[in-house]
Formats: structure tokens, C-alpha cells, sequence
């Protein structure tokens, strides 16, 4: 058990439709980190927070979003939801926003798109 | 741009003998690296991780090893077990920021 929390674990919705994702980071872990994952792909990186702010980019579409609330949890918003966006979301937090630290991943939220 | 790159989607490796997994990257402001292991439909759990001002760590049966000028990076499991079949990811990380990650190695031990 990593200590990273995310709910759900599978999603199935409509085109067209909008969801959210949650994590929970390990206790004390202060940066969230929002990963994709497609059929036979690498993890795509897509969004940062550290303590509540946004600390980097990776390729995320306007059409999704994500905030990281004062008790450290994260959501991620997808909307407008494609065929192509079905995929493995996965949630990981880290200790330091400086280096020196690795990553400990949920395990992955599955989203169907149908 | 893929900055990290795995470049062997798959490995077999009889049971006792040694793995190999590599990895390159591009970025020579990475300072942080890391190999995390996945099973299916499970999240990728860290394995061993190195910072750019060494070129080894070990941790039991894995060793890392780091080539900066050849930005790059290895994997050795010894002895390999039947256990360790999973995909390896790669990572690297500049400044603390974002992790990015390989396309991952399909690892298979033959007992």
C-alpha cells in the first residue's frame, strides 16, 4: 500500500459528459501529481500542484482541470469526455517539490468512455 | 518530444540470471532518477532511485547505474526472479519538478 488514495477506481460514462477524480496524497506529502496512462502508452504527464498551487504543466487539455485543496487532496475535472480519453488516470504524491524524492502512485482510476 | 526513452519494449531472462534494463534521456538538466515497476492494473511502485551526483546504487538485488555522458541509465536485477516479472519504467526529474517517464520494459522471467 503506497499511502495514495483514489477514488473511484473505475468509471464508466457517456461522451460528452463530465467527471472528477480524486486523490489522496500520503500523509505529510505536500506535491500531487496527475498521470495518464492509454492502451500500450507510457505515463504521460499531466499536471502538478504543490501545497495548493499549480507547479507544473505537462500535456493537459483544456478540457480537463485540476486543484489541490487545503488539506493537500486533489481532484482532477475532465469534461467533454471523448472515446479517446478513455485510459488509466493516476494519481502520485511526493514529499519535496525540490528533487530528491521519489513519487509513490495510487492505484489509477480505469475511465471507459462509451 | 519523448525525454526519456526506453527503447526494448520487452526482455526474457531465464530465472538466476541477470536482467538488464536500459534507458536514455535527453534532458542533460535531469538531476533525479528513478526505475518504478508495474504490475497490471496496479500503480507503478518505486524501486530504486539515483541522483545525478552518483553512478551507482544498489539495494539488494537491484543496482542502478548512471552514465552522464551518455545520459545514460541501467537497471541490473541479480538474480533475477520469477517475481520480478513486470514492466520497468524509467523516470527522470529536473529540480524537483515533473517526473517523466519511459514507455516501459516488459519484463519476463523464465523459471
Amino acid at each position: 500500500d503506497s499511502g495514495v488514495t483514489q477514488t473511484p477506481k473505475h468509471l464508466i460514462t457517456a461522451t460528452g459528459q463530465r467527471v472528477t477524480l480524486r486523490c489522496s496524497p500520503r500523509s505529510g506529502d505536500l506535491s500531487v501529481y496527475w498521470y495518464q496512462q492509454s492502451l500500450d502508452q507510457g505515463l504521460q504527464f499531466l499536471i502538478q500542484y504543490y501545497n495548493g498551487e499549480e507547479r507544473a504543466k505537462g500535456n493537459i487539455l483544456e478540457r480537463f482541470s485540476a486543484q489541490q485543496f487545503p488539506d493537500l487532496h486533489s481532484e482532477l475535472n475532465l469534461s467533454s469526455l471523448e472515446l479517446g480519453d478513455s485510459a488509466l488516470y493516476f494519481c502520485a504524491s511526493s514529499t519535496l517539490a525540490n528533487g530528491g524524492s521519489e513519487a509513490f502512485f495510487g492505484q489509477g482510476t480505469r475511465l471507459t468512455v462509451v | 518530444d519523448q525525454q526519456v526513452k526506453q527503447n526494448s519494449p520487452s526482455l526474457s531472462v531465464q530465472e538466476g540470471r541477470i536482467s538488464i534494463l536500459n534507458c536514455d534521456y535527453t534532458n542533460s538538466m535531469f538531476d533525479y532518477f528513478l526505475w518504478y515497476k508495474k504490475y497490471p492494473a496496479e500503480g507503478p511502485t518505486f524501486l530504486i532511485s539515483i541522483s545525478s551526483i552518483k553512478d551507482k546504487n544498489e539495494d539488494g538485488r537491484f543496482t542502478v547505474f548512471l552514465n552522464k555522458s551518455a545520459k545514460h541509465l541501467s537497471l541490473h536485477i541479480v538474480p533475477s526472479q520469477p517475481g520480478d516479472s513486470a514492466v520497468y519504467f524509467c523516470a527522470a526529474s529536473a529540480f524537483g519538478n515533473q517526473f517523466y517517464f519511459g514507455t516501459g520494459t516488459s519484463l519476463t522471467v523464465i523459471p
